[in-house]
């Protein structure tokens, strides 16, 4: 089983800040991985898949990268509205899914 | 609009048994695999199950394999999760959630319904 892992697992940052978030596989993985925001108290929602697709309708600010072991979250410019915690999640043949810890992101 | 509603939800002794279900509509259900994911109180998100469209190809996380069953009806735009054996440490929200197919991401989630297993 590959383990995932992400950092930091909470951040506070100023509104207009750019924030990183990362995930890594314990071993080189495809670029099945994908990004989810939960708002507290709400369900998950996908915004990006296949490591750095964004899904239609999310913001712009919002990009995925990487690729093999190390991927990244990025939010360009913090909004008040993306207080939230963000899993990353991997897809490992054969049917085999497993999401990251999370990251609990607050405003400054 | 894609909806999917999940029941069978409920308070549980240790060692009994819940089927959970999921009605779907809004989009083409044997488009899709499906999938039910997991969140304990507090706790980040598990995935559980998965099946493909035509139910050939079925997975399980290992901290259940052996004492749930998933399965699916296309005649009936239905999931349902079958829980036996049940512990403590299945107490969470059941999401229903829907992947693209061989896309390997989850699409759109239900609201989830609640399953507590204690005595």
């Amino acid at each position: 089983d590959i383990q995932m892992t992400q950092s930091p697992s909470s951040l506070s940052a100023s509104v207009g800040d750019r924030v990183t978030i990362t995930c890594r596989a314990g071993q080189g993985i495809t670029n099945y991985l994908a990004w989810y925001q939960q708002k507290p108290g709400k369900v998950p929602k996908l915004l990006i898949y296949a490591a750095s697709t964004l899904k239609s309708g999310v913001p712009a600010r919002f990009s995925g990268s990487g690729s093999g072991t190390d991927f990244t979250l990025t939010i360009s410019s913090l909004q008040p509205e993306d207080v939230a915690t963000y899993y990353c999640q991997k897809y490992n043949s054969p049917l085999e899914f497993t999401f990251g810890p999370g990251t609990k992101v607050d405003i400054k | 609009e894609v909806q999917l509603v999940e029941s069978g939800g409920g308070l549980v002794q240790p060692g009994r048994s819940l089927r959970l279900s999921c009605a779907a509509s809004g989009f083409i259900f044997d488009d899709y695999a499906m999938h039910w994911v997991r969140q304990a109180p507090g706790k980040g998100l598990e995935w559980v199950a998965s099946i493909s469209w035509n139910s050939v190809s079925i997975g399980y996380a290992d901290s259940v394999r052996g004492r749930f069953t998933i399965s699916r009806d296309n005649a009936k735009n239905s999931l349902s999760l079958q829980m036996n054996s049940l512990r403590a440490e299945d107490t969470a929200l059941y999401y229903c959630v829907t992947e693209p197919t061989e896309q390997y991401y989850f699409e759109s989630w239900g609201q989830g319904t609640p399953v507590t297993v204690s005595s």
